[in-house]
């Protein structure tokens, strides 16, 4: 079983739908997620950032965590054709420096 | 906003020989990651670095791969003799802490191609 999987899509969406993009992990430790944002040959860039079980909220963009069932998402509302580009997720351990990376979900905003 | 900035942007290189990927991480920061990234793959973990040594490396980050913090501000990936499979984009990221509490800000990359 791979440690973070996630659907590599791609997801095609109009405009102004709301996103949902999930991964899910095995390694009960992880406790620290992320999500970033890649374009295409770029670096990721850091969208959100929570510990532990929960939801955020930044803008647009939420963030949930659920540990009991290995289980994370981003949603993205009112989805715009600059949302467009690969969605990571990437998660950690208390006792790790690495980030272990799902392989990225591909969302296409059609205007 | 503050950045990572790495350089060179693209390099181009002949298969045994030696590269050097150059980073400057963010100035407040003192934890200090290389990854890459094969096309079409995920991004994968090669080493991370704290108060002037390794903490942390995966099985990737074998005997050609070296980390070096030459002076106060920049941060270096050296891979001594290239290999066909080294091709990738490698990213350079910093953070103020481990990831309690904090996270990591990755550059823009270094796209490493071996002929």
């Amino acid at each position: 079983q791979k440690e973070v999987e996630q659907d590599p899509g791609p997801l095609s969406v109009p405009e102004g739908a709301i996103v949902s993009l999930n991964c899910t992990y095995s390694n009960s430790a992880f406790q620290y997620f992320m999500w970033y944002r890649q374009y295409s040959r770029k670096g990721p860039e850091l969208l959100m950032y929570t510990y532990s079980s929960g939801n955020k909220e930044d803008g647009r963009f939420t963030a949930q965590v659920d540990k009991s069932s290995k289980y994370i998402s981003l949603f993205i509302r009112d989805s715009q054709p600059s949302d467009s580009a690969t969605y990571l997720c990437a998660m950690t351990s208390d006792s790790s420096y690495k980030l272990i990376f799902g392989s990225g979900t591909r969302l296409l905003v059609r205007p | 906003e503050p950045e990572v900035t790495q350089t060179p942007s693209h390099q181009v290189t002949q298969m045994g020989q030696e590269v050097i990927l150059r980073c400057v991480p963010i100035s407040n920061h003192l934890y200090f990651y290389w990854y890459r990234q094969i096309l079409g793959q995920k991004v994968e973990f090669l080493v991370s670095f704290y108060n002037n040594e390794i903490s942390e490396k995966s099985e990737i980050f074998d005997d050609q791969f070296s980390v070096e913090r030459p002076d106060g501000s920049n941060f270096t990936l050296k891979i001594r003799s290239t290999k066909l499979e080294d091709s990738a984009m490698y990213f350079c990221a910093s953070g103020r802490a481990m990831l309690s509490g904090n996270t990591i800000y990755f550059g823009e990359g270094s796209w490493l191609t071996v002929v």
